[in-house]
């Protein structure tokens, strides 16, 4: 059973940067899937932050790319974001998601429990 | 890039009756489109991908349809367990992948 575990600050000022981990268990890493943070500010919507794949090629959504960055560690079957410069509008539910990978098929189909990240001072 | 865009935004259903939830995209994402479900203080759940096909574990009582530019989503029979917030998301062109603002489908 895939699993995934966020963990990372649950309070970060503004200006600094907000850094999350995604353990993932149950399932390699190293596969043919990709991994994914998607956030959801308090009361809204669903907002996708990008996406790794193990050989470590990156997607990210335009509208946040100049500030995030994600990585990968197969060694530890984990995969990491960060968010630079970050303001009250940053505060949100941090998932992070196994996505998938086949044909044209790019879903979301195991995502961790989330974790509320705040930004203030 | 693509915008979800998704009706009623709430929508009260009695336990028992059909719930129909829509979803259209500002351009075609041909069958790209899968619906995830949401409860309070849980993740999404993945119901449907490829627009009408159910997630592993989904009961037949949720099927999607459309493609192009309009989705709908039923629940055929509203359980207790179903009320919850539903979002649409597209895959089709990306990035980014984007999601609509959400359903809500509570008790009435």
């Amino acid at each position: 059973q895939v699993q995934l575990q966020e963990s990372g600050p649950g309070l970060v000022k503004p200006s600094e940067t907000l850094s999350l981990t995604c353990a993932v268990s149950g399932y390699s890493i190293s596969s043919v899937y990709y991994w994914g943070w998607i956030r959801q500010p308090p009361g809204k919507g669903l907002e996708w932050i990008g996406s790794i794949y193990h050989s470590g090629s990156t997607y990210y959504n335009p509208s946040l790319k100049s500030r995030v960055t994600i990585s990968v560690d197969t060694s530890k079957n984990q995969f990491s974001l960060k968010l630079s410069s970050v303001t009250a509008a940053d505060t949100a539910v941090y998932y992070c998601a196994r996505q998938q990978k086949w044909l044209q098929h790019y879903y979301f189909d195991y995502w961790g429990q989330g974790t509320l990240v705040t930004v203030s001072s | 890039e693509i915008v979800m865009t998704q009706s009623p935004a709430t929508l009260s259903v009695s336990p028992g009756e059909r719930a129909t939830l829509s979803c259209r995209a500002s351009q075609s994402v041909s069958s790209n489109l899968a619906w995830y479900q949401q409860k309070p203080g849980q993740a999404p759940r993945l119901l449907i991908y490829g627009a009408s096909t159910r997630a592993t574990g989904i009961p037949a009582r949720f099927s999607g349809s459309g493609s192009g530019t309009e989705f709908t989503l039923t629940i055929s029979s509203l359980q207790s367990e179903d009320f919850a917030v539903y979002y649409c998301q597209q895959y089709n062109d990306w990035p980014p992948f984007t999601f609509g603002p959400g359903t809500k489908v509570d008790i009435k």
